[in-house]
């Protein structure tokens, strides 16, 4: 069985660029969530999926981060215009029920000059 | 006050030794924890949950949960260098949702 898929692995880009991370989550999981961890820091709740429904973005820090799960498969995160702060790891997590077991994908490292 | 505060470490034990990682959490109504692994530049990954006051042992593995002290611990007998890693704690509260808050992580190294 695959796991959860994010990609890139890295991303560099430069201060007012747009970056787009995508996740596959493990099939058949109904409940996806995007995590971040900004150096030194621990790892923080940005949301969530149920399907393609947001069930909770309560975690997003701003309206520069625009997450969609278009057909309740894949999810993309996108950072429009990306600032010097949004660096960090991003992580996908899916989950067949709530929160009780969160599979996490390998990570995107997002560093933004 | 951070939500949930763990000690960054580096914890090291011995081989063989018993590891005690310790977890505080500040959010009194919260109702499942859990202890995620962290390897180098790998995903977290779920070793045990627990979610009623007590002890609850998986192999080599025992979680203890003390909610009046707002107290969770994971103790790894018996470790193992491969037991080496960043170990996070996680907690889920009645106001989460179904948000997980974790803290910082402890590093253990355990030495041959």
């Amino acid at each position: 069985e695959a796991g959860v898929t994010q990609f890139p692995s890295h991303s560099v880009i430069e201060k007012g660029q747009t970056v787009t991370l995508r996740c596959d989550p493990i099939s058949g999981h109904d409940n996806l969530y995007w995590y971040r961890r900004v150096m030194g820091k621990e790892i923080k709740f940005l949301l969530h999926f149920v399907k393609e429904s947001k069930q909770d973005e309560s975690g997003m820090p701003n309206n520069r981060f625009l997450a969609e799960r278009t057909g309740g498969t894949y999810s993309t995160l996108k950072v429009q215009p990306a600032e010097l702060e949004d660096s960090g790891v991003y992580f996908c997590a899916s989950s067949p029920r709530g929160h009780e077991k969160l599979f996490f994908g390998s990570g995107t490292q997002l560093s933004v000059l | 006050q951070k939500e949930v505060e763990q000690n960054s470490g580096p914890l090291s034990v011995p081989e063989g030794a018993i590891a005690s990682l310790n977890c505080t959490y500040s959010d009194r109504v919260s109702q499942s924890f859990f202890w995620y692994r962290q390897y180098s530049g790998k995903s977290p990954e779920l070793i045990m949950s627990i979610y009623s006051n007590g002890d609850k042992e998986d192999g080599r593995f025992t979680a203890q949960l003390n909610k009046a002290s707002q107290y969770v611990s994971l103790l790894i007998r018996d470790s193992q260098p491969s037991d080496s890693a960043t170990y996070l704690c996680a907690v889920n509260g009645v106001n989460s949702g179904y948000a997980l808050n974790f803290g910082k992580g402890t590093s253990l190294l355990v030495t041959p």
